[in-house]
């Protein structure tokens, strides 16, 4: 079983939709754990934490469900902008992040 | 600040060739790291440095040699480059479980 496991889209969405991805993790001693963005041809970038208790950013919510091993993020009112590969990222202790192979969006317009 | 720079940003190389791809941070950081990414497989942990003066090898670290030269510094050395190795390669560091990457180089080999 891969350590984490994400859906590898695309999502194609119209503008102004909600989407919503979820990844699942292997390791259950993981304790950090983070959604990165990364645009076409460009590097990853932090787009946001996941805390035990969920968490919000603007548009952008994401939850984390430590029994299931799994983190969601939602994305609301889509933007042409959210066009992009969408990383799940956990941590255990001091190791290494470990990424998932990301969840492709495409919007629409 | 710059955060993380790589250098170069595209390099060509025959199979055999030998090259070093250079990485500086300028945050203080102390852990770095070096991936590949290659289409359908996401991003594979070839070497990271936890302190200066420390390495320790990732998921796919044949074929690589790493060097941090100092706490701005990592580099990544291909002995004598495949094929295989073709990729985009990003460095990274890290500050509180957050990662922070450079803007990638991308190298073919021939």
């Amino acid at each position: 079983r891969k350590e984490v496991e994400q859906d590898p889209g695309p999502f194609n969405v119209p503008e102004g939709a909600t989407v919503a991805f979820n990844c699942t993790y292997s390791n259950s001693a993981s304790q950090s754990f983070f959604w990165y963005r990364q645009d076409c041809r460009k590097e990853p970038k932090l787009l946001m934490s996941v805390y035990s208790s969920g968490n919000e950013d603007g548009r952008f919510t994401a939850q984390l469900n430590r029994a299931s091993q799994y983190i969601s993020l939602l994305i609301r009112d889509s933007k042409l902008s959210d066009s992009a590969t969408y990383l799940c990222v956990v941590r255990a202790g001091n190791t290494p992040l470990v990424f998932g192979k990301g969840t492709r969006l495409s919007v629409i317009a | 600040n710059a955060g993380v720079t790589q250098t170069p940003k595209f390099q060509v190389l025959k199979t055999g060739q030998s090259m070093t791809l250079q990485c500086a941070q300028d945050m203080n950081h102390n852990s770095m790291y070096w991936y590949r990414q290659d289409p359908g497989m996401g991003l594979r942990l070839i070497y990271y440095s936890a302190s200066e003066g420390t390495t320790d090898k990732g998921e796919v670290p044949n074929g690589y040699n790493v060097s941090r030269l100092n706490k701005r510094e990592f580099s990544l050395r291909l002995e004598s480059a495949a094929p295989s190795q073709t990729s985009v390669y990003f460095c990274a560091s890290s500050a509180q479980g957050v990662q922070y990457f450079g803007p990638g180089t991308r190298l073919t080999v021939t």
